[in-house]
This record gives C-alpha cells, structure tokens and sequence, in this order.
C-alpha cells in the first residue's frame, strides 16, 4: 500500500463546478503539500499545511490529522485549472517528501 | 525574483554515455532537492542538500547516480552509463529551509536511447 493516496486519479468537471481531490495517508506527518503540474511539466506549490484549512482564491485545502486525510476543493472551476494535482508529506523527521500519484483534472468549458 | 532554474531542458544521450544535469536554485535558498518523475509514473525523491550538512542520498536509485553542490548554491547531478530506464524528467527544487515551501525548476528532460 502507498503511503499516500489520492482520489480520484482522473476526474472531469464542467466549468463552474466545484471540485473535490482527495488525500490519505498511512504515516504521521509533519507536513502535507498540495502541488499543481501544468501539462507543461512545470510545477507549483500550492500549499503547505500541518492543520486546519489555508485558502488561497479559488483554492481551499484542508486537513484532519486525526484521520490523516486532507482535501484540495476548487470553487468555481475554469478550464486553467486542468492540471495534475499532486499531494505530498513529510512524514514525521524525514526532510525529503513522500508524493501521491497525481489527480488529473480536466475542465470543460 | 529569478526562480529555479535547470539546464539543460532537454538532453538525449545514447545509452552508456555520462549526463550532468544542473540546477540553480532561489538565491538564500539553504534546501536543495531532486527528484524524477518517470513517464506516467509520480514522482519520485533522489536527494537533498541543507547548507553544510552532508547531503540525504537515499533516494538515489543506483551508485551510477550522484550529486554535488558547490558552495552552498548551484548543484549537479551526474548519471553515469546511462540506461534506458532513467528516461525521465528530472525536477530540482530549492526552500528556504527543509520545513518551508519548495520552489520547483522546470526540469530537465533526459531521453536515453
């Protein structure tokens, strides 16, 4: 079993829906990142969070350390927004980050 | 401000050759890192450097791989007799320190033939 897991692994959504990508993880984490990949290649951090719930325009992300889940919800979403969405932690004094395999998310206008 | 940058962006070599791939990462940046995201795999951590300290090579996949950063800034990863399965991309990223955010370069794409 990988350590961390993401749901679903391709999901297409018409433009304005809100949009749900799922995170779980079997390790005690330090911190957990959620990614964004072009299909470019380049990649963008997203966001960064031990607790609680960080948002950054359309972009909401939570997590429950108790049940070692976190969620990525895109409000509104755009076509801009098909991208890979990569989740990661940081498990406990480990500095390297352990990745998922990727949510592809398509928007279609 | 500059990014992280990686040179070069693309490289095919023939099996057996040597590769160095670079990586210029934020300036003050004191955490460097990288990884490889083979085709239609995730990705995948090789190593990393903080400041002074002796760098994490766990990650690397076999003793033909190997990294040095020179003074604390620009590193070089170095794949000796390339083989085809290291057909991948190879994304550097640089932080503040380990426990901030990581900025990630554009990556080098390396094909083995």
């Amino acid at each position: 079993k990988n350590e961390v897991e993401q749901s679903p692994q391709n999901l297409t959504a018409q433009e304005g829906e809100f949009i749900t990508i799922n995170c779980s993880y079997s390790v005690g984490i330090s911190a957990l990142h959620w990614l964004q990949q072009h299909p470019g290649g380049g990649i963008v951090s997203l966001f960064m969070l031990s607790s609680g719930k960080k948002k950054h325009g359309r972009l909401i992300a939570t997590i429950n350390i108790q049940e070692k889940h976190s969620s990525l919800h895109i409000t509104a979403s755009h076509p801009r927004d098909s991208a890979v969405y990569i989740c990661a932690v940081r498990s406990g004094s480990a500095r390297q980050l352990t990745f998922g395999s990727g949510t592809q998310l398509t928007v279609l206008p | 401000g500059a990014g992280v940058s990686q040179s070069p962006s693309n490289k095919v070599t023939e099996k057996g050759k040597d590769v160095e791939l670079r990586c210029d990462p934020i300036s003050g940046h004191t955490a460097l890192y990288w990884y490889r995201q083979s085709l239609g795999q995730g990705l995948e951590f090789l190593i990393y450097f903080q400041g002074n300290s002796a760098p994490d090579k766990s990650g690397l996949p076999s003793d033909r791989f190997s990294a040095e950063r020179t003074g604390g800034s620009v590193s070089t990863l170095t794949i000796q007799r390339t083989q085809q399965e290291d057909s991948a991309v190879y994304l550097c990223a640089s932080s503040l320190n380990l426990v901030e955010t990581q900025y990630f370069g554009p990556g080098t794409r390396l094909l083995v033939l």
